[in-house]
């Protein structure tokens, strides 16, 4: 199972709205609405963002939001503030198993 | 709220094994269904395996079948991941999650327990 595709890295200012895209096959992110995403600070430990494609946890920002289309998911931060400076990884299911991104690096300028 | 915490980081010689344990708290394990994810230093994330409730059973991604073995002991609600045959590929962080169904993610994550394989 080779990985999702992401960007390795992405820009923006303060207040401005970027887009992550992770395109996989019609094998994982094509076949299924189970695309989950994960911020990562450095040294810490993933923490789930959006699940089932769009939905969001309790807890996180209405400024992140998730989309599908055909074999390409993406992450929208709108507003960006200087936190959201992370790492992101998509994550796919796949039949029996699951599949990440290679994860993309968002810097707040 | 469920928390989850890992053993200690772990020097190993190429060959040896390595066992990492998961010790829940605030749901006991037979509730949850707990997964590995491990990062090598400066890499993505990546996903080793873990309990599949809606067959019962443990699954391994194909990377890793025949070195690695997950196991729970819910007398102590702890769960263990043990990896063998290390080489240094396999240095790496090693994550416990929690597996969500329905929904299909990821949504609580041990500290993370770093392995070192250096002879």
């Amino acid at each position: 199972q080779s990985a999702l595709t992401q960007p390795a890295s992405v820009s923006g200012s303060p207040g401005q709205s970027i887009t992550i895209s992770c395109t996989g096959t019609s094998s994982d992110v094509g076949s299924y609405n189970l695309v989950s995403w994960y911020q990562q600070h450095p040294g810490k430990a993933p923490k789930l963002m959006i699940y089932e494609v769009s939905k969001r946890p309790s807890g996180v920002s209405n400024r992140f939001s998730g989309s599908k289309s055909g074999n390409t998911a993406s992450l929208t931060i709108s507003g960006l503030q200087a936190e959201d400076e992370a790492d992101y990884y998509c994550c796919s299911y796949a039949g029996s198993s699951r599949v990440f991104g290679g994860g993309t690096k968002l810097t707040v300028l | 709220q469920v928390q989850l915490v890992q053993s200690g980081a772990e020097v190993k010689k190429p060959g040896a094994s390595v066992k990492v344990s998961c010790k829940v708290s605030g749901y006991t394990l037979t509730e949850l269904s707990m997964h590995w994810v491990r990062q090598a230093p400066g890499k993505g994330l990546e996903w080793m395996g873990g309990f599949d409730p809606e067959d019962g059973e443990t699954i391994y991604a194909q990377k890793f079948q025949g070195r690695v073995t997950m196991t729970e002991d819910t007398s102590t609600d702890t769960a263990y991941m043990e990896l063998s045959s290390l080489r240094s590929e396999d240095t790496a962080v090693y994550y416990c999650a929690t597996w969500s169904v329905p929904g299909d993610y990821f949504d609580y994550w041990g500290q993370g327990t770093l392995v070192t394989v250096s002879s």
